[in-house]
């Protein structure tokens, strides 16, 4: 059975810097690229960031390039989302997906990140 | 950047009749390969989204019949052929052509 299992996130102040983490299970995790989504509270979804099979290959939303980083360890099976600088605007449902050959096919539970002082 | 357009943003649906949602892009979404990529992902309220369809028209596993996939190039539809009481949720248009990958606003449905 594919599982994402996602930690890290809560509450953090303006300016901090939390890392969100996924472990996967139930597939050859290094056999995907992996994206992170957000949605902000009552609000649509907008893709943050992908990373190909072997982490060679990111890409990053304009409204968080520079101040976030993907990155994955093949051998614990894990990826991850290093956040800088963060905003109030940054506030949202962070998802951890699984990136097929046709799109976003397995998606996270989810963790809240609330950026607040 | 691809810009995703969907319409209308909320549907009020009566249990059993079809609904339609449409799906615009700004560019194609044909890759090199011949495959267009476009996806439709349901959100139950309270869940992570799921996906429903993949390459326009291509039923995930266990998506029940009902919904279909359709279009090409830039103008895509998703169709539920007797919406049930389950089917309440938002409904996203996702392209995955390219980075960054981009969704539509969302379509809101709700039993009449």
């Amino acid at each position: 059975e594919v599982q994402l299992v996602q930690s890290g996130g809560g509450v953090v102040r303006p300016g901090g810097s939390p890392r969100l983490s996924c472990a996967a299970s139930g597939f050859i995790f290094d056999g995907y690229g992996m994206s992170w989504v957000r949605q902000a509270p009552g609000k649509g979804l907008e893709w943050v960031s992908g990373i190909n099979w072997n982490g060679n290959k990111t890409g990053y939303a304009d409204s968080v390039k520079g101040r976030f980083t993907i990155s994955r360890d093949n051998v614990k099976n894990f990826l991850y989302l290093q956040m800088n600088s963060l905003r109030v605007e940054d506030t949202a449902f962070y998802y951890c997906v699984r990136d097929s050959d046709y799109g976003l096919d397995f998606w996270g539970q989810g963790t809240l990140v609330t950026v607040s002082s | 950047d691809v810009v995703m357009t969907q319409s209308p943003l909320s549907l009020s649906v009566t249990l059993g009749q079809p609904a339609s949602i449409s799906c615009r892009s700004s560019q194609s979404l044909v890759y090199g390969d011949g495959n267009t990529y476009l996806n439709w992902f349901q959100q139950r309220p309270g869940q992570s989204p799921r996906r429903l369809i993949y390459n326009i028209s291509k039923r995930d596993s266990g998506v029940p019949d009902r919904f279909s996939g359709s279009g090409s190039g830039t103008d895509f539809t998703l169709k539920i052929t007797r919406v049930e009481a389950e089917d309440v949720g938002v409904y996203y248009c996702m392209q995955n052509v390219l980075w960054p990958y981009s969704f539509g606003q969302g379509t809101n449905v709700e039993i009449k």
